[in-house]
């Protein structure tokens, strides 16, 4: 099935230490999103892709970068990450003007040690 | 002023009861409205849209009022099954019209 999916499901890091999640979609979707959700709160835009166009969100700190090399991947890296940093990380595709929606991966739940 | 603000909850019903959430939004501009349904450490997923004629799914039915900026979730009939965290989202506005703004989200208990 098209789908999205995130790669890995459970991530523990060392605070400090570099990470990257990954993402990937078969839907062939112009845009993909990657939100963060810490608990109890809602899912949070950190940035997006629309196709090559890479678009920040104001209050997104600067530790998060992310990168999409093709229509099928979109990578997060954490550059130094903090024990703030803690959460369950979403991807999201879309197509404007599609009626298939939105669609969400099944997130990453990244602990900071 | 929060871009999407949701009923804080926690609801506890019991099995067979009907709950309403209520869910506002502060941008006049958006586009777009939809019912998430999370369930616990899982991803959301899409539990209907909301349109100006109101609709209806099952034991679900949603309204919006755009003039008030109002979105409802009413269910009706609960089950244990409906036990989950329900997001009101919102999109358009602000100059996209296609990210998705969450509301924090209500949690609903559904008690045998």
């Amino acid at each position: 099935d098209a789908m999205v999916i995130q790669n890995p499901r459970y991530q523990v890091t060392q605070f400090g230490k570099p990470v990257t999640l990954s993402c990937s979609q078969t839907l062939n979707h112009n845009v993909m999103y990657w939100y963060q959700q810490k608990s109890s709160q809602a899912p949070k835009l950190l940035f997006h892709y629309y196709d090559k166009d890479f678009n920040n969100e104001a209050d997104t700190p600067d530790n998060f970068q992310s990168r999409r090399p093709n229509t099928s991947f979109c990578f997060l890296d954490i550059r130094s990450p903090g024990l703030g940093d803690a959460a369950m990380y979403l991807c999201a595709t879309s197509s404007p003007g599609r009626m298939d929606g939105y669609t969400f991966g099944s997130g990453t739940r990244l602990t900071v040690v | 002023r929060k871009e999407v603000e949701q009923d804080p909850g926690p609801f506890n019903v019991p099995e067979g009861a009907t709950v309403a959430f209520n869910c506002t939004y502060s941008n006049s501009a958006s586009q777009s409205f939809f019912w998430y349904r999370q369930d616990c450490r899982k991803e959301p997923k899409l539990l209907m849209s909301v349109y100006s004629s109101g609709n209806e799914d099952g034991r679900f039915t949603a309204q919006l009022n755009r003039a008030s900026q109002y979105i409802s979730l009413l269910i009706r009939d609960s089950k244990l099954s409906d036990s989950a965290t329900y997001l009101c989202v919102v999109i358009g506005g602000g100059g996209s019209n296609y990210k998705l703004t969450f509301g924090k989200g209500t949690l609903l208990t559904v008690n045998p």
